[in-house]
């Protein structure tokens, strides 16, 4: 079955560090690929998300290239703000299969802490 | 504006007890879902519905039920066969479950078992 796996945590930066969070899936048709991020005590908020191969999902200064040839979806940001401390959930949807197979598959989330 | 809503924030329950989440949305979406988070764990699947009246279970629909009588809710009970049902549920509800669209999630309830 499909499945995304997340690089381990927790990752600890100092503000205006780079931000490099990994996440690589597996899928039998096409996924599509998604960030979420999620605040202390609150629901996931969508951060970006990619359709195809090759899409460049970006938002709030984050990017995501959706990399067909090497199954992933890394997450950046050139320079992180203390605001930006929360856990980051990779997942994917694949429409291909149809159904009851079509639902979101969640990675494990990484949390990421952003030091003044 | 839109979106969804989820009640209680937090929810404290004797064991043995059946509660229940509310959930509503105000979004026109046809699929909602109900998901289980659990530290270090990330999200699990409970049960999702795709139309009114219709609903399936997910990964860990074990201890839970749900109902589908209205588009714009979908409450969750867990019951007393539930053997560890402290966790944080997030409800969450999409336009079209099948063409893989984003999921937009509620606040989330904390449910403890006392």
């Amino acid at each position: 079955g499909d499945s995304v796996t997340q690089m381990e945590g927790p990752v600890t930066l100092s503000e205006e560090a780079f931000l490099t969070i990994n996440c690589t899936y597996t899928a039998t048709g096409y996924p599509s690929l998604f960030w979420y991020v999620q605040y202390p005590g609150e629901g996931l908020q969508l951060l970006l998300k990619a359709t195809k191969a090759d899409d460049k999902g970006s938002n709030k200064g984050f990017e995501a290239t959706y990399r067909k040839e090497t199954t992933s979806f890394h997450l950046e940001k050139g320079s992180v703000q203390v605001s930006d401390s929360a856990v980051y959930f990779c997942a994917l949807s694949d429409p291909s299969l149809g159904g009851a197979n079509s639902k979101l598959t969640f990675g494990k989330g990484i949390t990421l802490s952003v030091r003044p | 504006d839109g979106g969804i809503t989820q009640s209680p924030k937090y929810l404290f329950r004797k064991e043995g007890q059946n509660v229940t989440l509310s959930c509503e949305q105000n979004l026109n979406h046809d699929a909602m879902y109900w998901y289980r988070q659990d530290p270090g764990q990330g999200l699990r699947l409970i049960y999702y519905s795709q139309i009114v009246n219709d609903f399936q279970k997910g990964d860990i629909a074990e201890g839970y039920s749900v109902s589908r009588e209205k588009k714009e809710s979908f409450p969750l009970t867990v019951t007393s066969a539930q053997k560890n049902p402290t966790a944080f549920y997030l409800c969450a509800s999409s336009t079209n479950l099948n063409r893989g669209d984003e999921q937009f999630f509620g606040p989330g309830t904390r449910l403890t078992v006392l």
